[in-house]
Parts: structure tokens; sequence; C-alpha cells
């Protein structure tokens, strides 16, 4: 069954460090997602990426994450200036069509010190 | 706006009994409602998922979820709890279009004893 692939798994990172959270979606999805789940809370949305612009993002998303889609394979995340409160799991998704249900790949465990 | 309520954090079952876990949801426009589980150290997994069709939905390994507009609920059942059930289930919902961003609730663990 087809996968979406997110790597590192972990990652440790020193405060105000540039991190990039990298993912590899379905190849022939075409709506991108980076949701975060920050340890013992929801699972939260940040971003939606369509035709390579942002489709929608949430108000976490400030001026210190981005998206892109550099090469037509890979979605990255990237977050220019960690702060402690960004040690979270990072999840990226893929969907063949909006509402079809998305897949999940296992996630990025970003650790902020 | 969407939001979904999920009651208690945790749900415990013996082996072979009924699995309940509810899910109440709002929503300005017509839901799309989706049941998640994540085992640990993993990611989420589409376990079933609701489109405006039947609103009896099945979905993998046996659960299922049924649709009640009037009670703006999507709980999550499954008759005999396997060990292997062990997980966090999350419900999600989303609207349609420029509102298709899933909005999740905050997750129920449940265990399930020999």
């Amino acid at each position: 069954e087809p996968e979406v692939t997110q790597t590192p798994s972990h990652q440790v990172t020193q405060m105000g460090q540039e991190v990039i959270l990298r993912c590899v979606p379905i190849s022939n999805h075409l709506y991108f997602y980076w949701y975060r789940q920050i340890l013992g809370q929801k699972v939260e949305f940040l971003v939606s990426f369509y035709n390579n612009e942002i489709s929608e993002k949430s108000e976490i998303f400030d001026d210190q994450f981005s998206v892109e889609r550099p090469d037509g394979s890979n979605f990255t995340l990237k977050i220019r200036s960690t702060k402690l409160e960004d040690s979270a799991m990072y999840f990226c998704a893929s969907s063949e069509s909006q509402n079809y249900g998305y897949t999940f790949g296992s996630g990025t465990r970003l650790t902020v010190v | 706006a969407q939001s979904v309520t999920q009651l208690g954090s945790h749900v415990s079952v013996s082996e072979g009994a009924l699995v309940l876990l509810r899910c109440n949801y709002s929503s300005s426009v017509p839901p799309y409602l989706f049941w998640y589980v994540q085992y640990p150290n993993q990611g989420l997994q589409l376990l079933l998922k609701y489109t405006s069709a039947a609103t009896l939905v099945k979905g993998i390994n046996g659960f299922e979820a049924e649709f009640k507009k009037s009670e703006t609920s999507f709980h999550l059942t499954k008759p005999s709890a396997h060990m292997s059930d062990a997980a966090e289930y999350f419900c999600a919902v989303s609207g349609y279009g420029a509102n298709s961003k899933l909005t999740f609730g905050k997750g129920i663990t449940l265990s399930v004893r020999p």
C-alpha cells in the first residue's frame, strides 16, 4: 500500500536554529498538508498546499514557517528560528482529492532544546 | 467553523467486549467525518470516513460508525474488542473545498484488558 514517508523520524535542534522537515507524499496525490501534535494535546492543522501554493494556513503558521515542493516529489516544512514551544510531532499528509481522506506519514518528532 | 468533542481521555474494555468511543461534532456546513487510529510511535491511520453517503459507515479492523445528524454524533463502535485494538483514536471533521482541513478531537486512549 502506498505510504507517505517522513524524514527524519526524530530531530533535536537548538533554540534559534533552522530545521527542515521532509516528506514524500504518495505520487498521484495532489493535496498536501502539515499538522502537528504537541505532547498530550490535539493534532492541529498547520497548512495545506495545492497546485504549488498554500491554499490555507492556520494562526500557528506564522512567518517563521514555510513550505515548499522543491522538486515535484518532496514536500518540506521549514521552521526558520525554532522556539522551545515548537517541540512537537509533525505529521505530513497527502490526499488524492479534497475530503477523500488523507494518508498520514509516521511523523517527525522535533525536540527543541 | 468546525469542532469535535471527544469526552473522556481513556476507555478500558475487556477483550471481547463492545467498544464504544464517542464523538460529537459542530459544523456550520455539512460535515465530512473521520476516525483515525494511532498506534504507539506510528502515524495516523484512517479507520473510516463519512462523506454524505450511507449514514452507517464500515471501516477497517471491524470498526463502524453511524452518522446521526439530529444528535451531531459520529460514535465509533466495534462489537468485540481485541488486544490489538489498544491505541489512541481520533475523531475529525472537515468541510468541503476551502474548508477541507481536518479539525481533530483531543483523542481517546483505548485499553483492552485480557
